[in-house]
């Protein structure tokens, strides 16, 4: 079982209001992951972190933004929920490979599942 | 496009049967494959992993192969358990990148009944 924790697992709330998803992970990992993913879609890659201070954008576009302050600790915000944000929210963590090369296991948390009403 | 087709879309068999999920892949250039399992409300939890000289792996009941040539994958359950009712997804690294990019498939639903 890994390591890595995600909350809330639900989360119900209005259209506009401002929300925090936290992610951590305690296999000291440098490399942490945000996907998006819908009912029966494929996992998309929506930000990553190859360590602290360090945030890139991934393939999907997102409204979202991200923070790396500590190794273990990779938050996803969203300044203004809309109802197509709603999804399901996967966090992961990996190391980070020899001269840049990920190469290594990725490993999810359980997920946020996100309604917007 | 790099992409990942993975079939059948969704598949019930019953306990104790075995079944075959394949996985295509047009992923270029190749690092490594990946089958994950993903129960319903969950993340995915690694079941294989293989690089480009593996062409089979096995993990308990879980067998995955791997033909590089043809870039096609499998993944064959044996004697098929109740919980191993799940989402299979196929998962291909690029070497493309420093970020080894992944590139996921839609998954296989499986419901194993009693």
């Amino acid at each position: 079982e890994a390591d890595i924790y995600q909350t809330p697992r639900y989360l119900v709330i209005g259209t506009g209001k401002k929300i925090t998803l936290e992610c951590s992970q305690t296999m000291g990992h440098d490399k942490m992951y945000w996907y998006q993913q819908d009912p029966g879609m494929e996992l998309h890659l929506i930000h990553y972190s190859y360590g602290v201070n360090s945030t890139e954008k991934g393939d999907l576009s997102s409204e979202s933004t991200v923070s790396r302050i500590r190794t273990e600790h990779f938050p996803l915000t969203l300044e203004s929920a809309r109802p197509s944000h709603t999804s399901q929210y996967l966090c992961a963590s990996s190391e980070l490979g020899t001269s840049g090369i990920v190469g290594y296991e990725q490993y999810f948390g359980p997920g946020t599942r996100l309604t917007v009403t | 496009k790099n992409q990942v087709e993975q079939s059948p879309q969704s598949l019930i068999i019953l306990e104790g049967k075995n079944c075959t999920l394949q996985c295509n892949y047009t992923v270029s250039p190749f690092s490594n494959l990946r089958w994950y399992k993903q129960d319903t409300g969950r993340g995915p939890v690694s079941l294989t992993i293989m690089t480009f000289s593996e062409n089979t792996k096995s993990n308990g009941r879980y067998t995955a192969t791997l033909d590089a040539d043809t870039k096609q994958s499998s993944l064959h359950i044996t004697a098929s358990q109740l919980s191993d009712s799940a989402s299979y997804i196929c998962v291909v690294s690029d070497r493309g990148s420093t970020l080894g990019r992944l590139y996921f498939g839609r998954g296989t639903q499986l419901t194993v009944w009693p």
